[in-house]
């Protein structure tokens, strides 16, 4: 059973903090990870992506992944109230077309 | 360009109804997918279709069907609705040479 697993949550940050939020997966076969941003009763909008051990910057946002130790991060720098949501972690499996989420971090950014 | 729409919106149905889900895409996409969403449980994968005229079932595939249409689009249809089947659901599409997923705004239904 592959999974993808997050802290639900709630991350709770000042604004202006870096807000650090983890994902983990079990399968060591994977091959592309995504970072959904979903507001409230709203639909996930795709915020990063990431393919390659290392750091992906854009913006203030940054993608990390380590996958020797199966696990892909997301860092958002200078966080600000508009940043409050719940993060989903999307992971894809060898060439297949699927993709399987984590259940969503929820984060809180104080002003 | 509109990207993916979904209808309806809003919808309740009494346990033995049955209904449709629309969705289409204009990004030429050559995948489509539905997601039910229940609070805690994140998105869950129902069918997806890789390519026009195909259709697999996901992870949670049992009391519903899907039609792949055309290109444009792929529907999803509950026989005989049930309670459990109360949800928000998405539709997505993608592109194979870039992977992610691209969401429609949601439809909200309850069955009573």
């Amino acid at each position: 059973q592959k999974e993808v697993e997050q802290n639900s949550g709630p991350l709770s940050v000042p604004e202006g903090a870096i807000a650090s939020l983890n994902c983990t997966y079990s399968d060591r076969g994977s091959q592309s990870f995504f970072w959904y941003r979903q507001y409230s009763g709203k639909s996930p909008e795709l915020i990063m992506f990431i393919y390659s051990n290392g750091d992906k910057e854009d913006g203030r946002f940054t993608a990390q992944l380590n996958k020797a130790s199966q696990y892909v991060s997301l860092l958002i720098r200078d966080s600000q109230p508009s940043d409050s949501a719940t993060y989903l972690c999307a992971v894809n499996w060898d060439s297949s077309y699927k993709l399987i989420f984590g259940s969503g971090t929820r984060l809180l950014v104080r002003p | 360009n509109a990207g993916v729409t979904q209808t309806p919106k809003f919808q309740v149905l009494k346990t033995g109804q049955s209904m449709t889900l629309q969705c289409a895409q204009d990004m030429n996409h050559n995948s489509m997918y539905w997601y039910r969403q229940d609070p805690g449980m994140g998105l869950r994968l129902i069918y997806y279709s890789a390519s026009e005229g195909t259709t697999d079932k996901g992870e949670v595939p049992n009391g519903y069907n899907v039609s792949r249409l055309n290109k444009r689009e792929f529907s999803l249809r509950l026989e005989s609705a049930a309670p459990s089947q109360t949800s928000v659901y998405f539709c997505a599409s993608s592109d194979l040479a870039e992977g992610w997923q691209f969401f429609g705004p949601g439809t909200r239904l309850t069955v009573l």
